[in-house]
This record gives structure tokens, sequence and C-alpha cells, in this order.
């Protein structure tokens, strides 16, 4: 599964739209993106992924560029509840494949 | 729906004693995973089922390490003698047989003193 990159951390005003970035250069033709985050003292939870199109579901919207080296997940309209770690992973599909995370992205919304 | 259900929430111990713990899946999900997550790092897949099979146990210390799935459904982790080392929150998800979104449980938090 191809090595993404993303900021350590990200803060954004209630309200606003939180817009977080992933590096994923080496992706390959058959690797989706997957995003999950992390509320504190949770398990992870799946947001949303992709492939080529752009996507969107109830939770958040994911941006994924021509040519598939990077992506955004756009949370429209954070709430202190977004407060979170978001990870981005790149992952081939299939009975055996896994989720390897990263550190991720620890978003702060405040006030 | 129910989520996955995992017990105990917390557990203290101290090294060189023994420790379990157990998940409950979603209903239907064929496949369980056991991941190993180190405060400020992201989790790491220790263990996966399919059915009562393991799929890939490649990142558990077998030394010290167990997990069974006998019935394929519910599932325990052993740890047996633990370190200091294996302080960590033990997350179990779970997912429908060659699904990609899996479903985490809210995890164990295990300290060794």
């Amino acid at each position: 599964d191809a090595k993404t990159t993303q900021p350590t951390s990200m803060d954004c005003a209630e309200g606003r739209a939180a817009n977080l970035p992933c590096n994923h250069s080496t992706i390959s033709g058959n690797e989706y993106v997957y995003w999950y985050r992390q509320i504190h003292s949770q398990g992870p939870q799946y947001i949303i992924h992709g492939l080529k199109n752009n996507e969107t579901n109830e939770m958040a919207s994911l941006i994924i560029t021509e040519d598939r080296k990077s992506s955004t997940l756009i949370l429209p309209h954070a709430t202190l509840r977004d407060t979170a770690v978001y990870y981005c992973i790149a992952l081939y599909t299939g009975t055996a494949s896994k989720l390897t995370f990263g550190t991720g992205t620890r978003l702060q919304v405040t006030l | 729906e129910a989520g996955v259900a995992q017990s105990p929430r917390y557990k203290i111990i101290e090294k060189r004693q023994s420790v379990a713990f157990w998940c409950n899946p979603i209903s239907g999900h064929a496949t369980l995973y056991w991941y190993q997550q180190i405060l400020g790092q992201g989790p790491k897949l220790l263990i996966q089922f399919q059915n009562n099979g393991v799929v890939d146990d490649s990142q558990l210390p077998k030394d010290r390490f167990s997990a069974e799935r006998l019935k394929g459904v519910d599932s325990t982790l052993k740890i047996q003698p633990a370190k200091l080392e294996d302080s960590a929150v033990y997350l179990c998800a779970s997912s429908l047989a060659g699904g990609n979104i899996q479903y985490f449980g809210a995890g164990t938090r295990l300290s060794v003193l």
C-alpha cells in the first residue's frame, strides 16, 4: 500500500469548512483512498473512500486530484464534535487487505 | 444495530501477569481484527481472522500474545506474560467478508506497571 503524508495538526473555527490534505504520490491505479477519524477515547470511525471521482456522503466530501497524487477531505461545517485525529490511508481492496494507520492529522475545532 | 463490543474498558496489571480481552463483532461480520494502539501512534494490526481462520498474524508477538475465534463469532486476545511495553489500547474491529470498511469498538486500555 502507498505511503501517505498528512500535516501533524490543524485548527478550524466552528461553522467553517475544514479541509484536510493528504499526499499519496506513489499511489497505484487500483488503490483507494480511505479516511477514518478517531475521537478521543473512541475507536476509529470510517468516514469516506474513493478511487478517482470525488465522493460525498452525509459526513464529508472527498476531493481527489486528477493525477491521484493527493486528496482533500472536506468537513463542510465543522463542529466541536469533529475534533479528532483524521487518518488518510491508501488501500488495495480485497480479502487480505489491511488498514495501515499513520499518525494522522489532529484537527482541533474551536469556538 | 449494535456495534462492536469490547470488555473490559480498562485493565491494570503488573508485569509478568497475564491478561485477556474479549470482543464481540457486529452480527454477520465474518472478518475480525485486533489492533494495538500505543499512545501517540496510529493503530497497528496484530491479527486478522476470516470466520475462525487466521488471515494475517505477521505482526503478532507470538511468544507472548495469542488470539482465538473458536466459533467464528467472539474473539479473545491474551497476553502472557505482560511487559511494560504492552501498555496500550487494544482495539477490535469487524467487517463484512471481503469488505474494507471496518467498524471499531471503543477499545481496552491496558496499563502494565
